[in-house]
């Protein structure tokens, strides 16, 4: 069984850019979360792909979109960086539908620095 | 608005004692509640979880419990060995599909 994988493990990008960050979900699993964890503080929801649409979104601009493939791998794009986007970013992913398991599994993230 | 609260940003244990972890919560709406360790430089790892309808759920070393009543939960781990020592987050989900999670706790187990 493969786990979740993403891309790249770390990334320096400067203020006013845009990023693109991959993930690959748990083989079997239909459903990606992403999250953005800041220093000292726990994971916060940006938003869920389900089946290719967007099911859920956290408190976050617009700037921050996303999209998930057929094969259930997700990417997630942030525009107009800002030095606050500096965090790393954990994509989940877990079964939704019928037979939905309420756990998330999580990858190793992806370390975003804006300088 | 933190609404799930880990009010003990560290707490340090002997090897082969009980670790007590605690986390509090204030929306009545949540229906189902994990823990999660994550080392340095790794994502969390899911280690235990609780239905609403519960109030104490068992795995090994690892139990869970819930007060519904008092909105809090508490990890147990006992013994508590040092590949322990990691920070352990509270996450509690609502009836929609986000996790809402803690700042975590670090434990450090020492021998």
């Amino acid at each position: 069984e493969t786990g979740v994988t993403q891309s790249p493990t770390h990334l320096i990008k400067t203020r006013g850019q845009q990023v693109t960050l991959r993930c690959s979900s748990q083989s079997g699993h239909n459903t990606v979360s992403w999250y953005q964890q800041a220093l000292g503080q726990g994971p916060q929801f940006i938003f869920q792909y389900y089946r290719e649409e967007e099911n859920g979104r956290g408190n976050f601009p617009p700037r921050f979109s996303g999209l998930q493939f057929p094969n259930y791998s997700s990417e997630l794009n942030v525009n107009a960086l800002e030095l606050d986007d500096s965090a790393l970013y954990l994509c989940a992913s877990s079964l939704g539908g019928a037979g939905a398991s309420y756990e998330q599994y999580f990858g190793p993230g992806t370390r975003l620095t804006v300088t | 608005d933190q609404q799930v609260k880990q009010n003990s940003p560290s707490l340090s244990v002997q090897e082969g004692r009980i670790s007590i972890l605690n986390c509090d919560y204030t929306n009545s709406m949540f229906d189902y509640f994990l823990w999660y360790k994550k080392y340095p430089a790794e994502g969390p790892t899911f280690l235990i979880s609780i239905s609403s309808i519960k109030d104490k759920n068992e795995d090994g070393r690892f139990t869970v419990f819930l007060n519904k009543s008092a909105k809090h939960l508490s990890l147990h781990i006992v013994p508590s060995q040092p590949g322990d020592s990691a920070v352990y987050f509270c996450a509690a989900r609502n009836s929609g599909y986000a996790l809402n999670f803690g700042k975590g706790t670090s434990l450090l187990v020492t021998p």
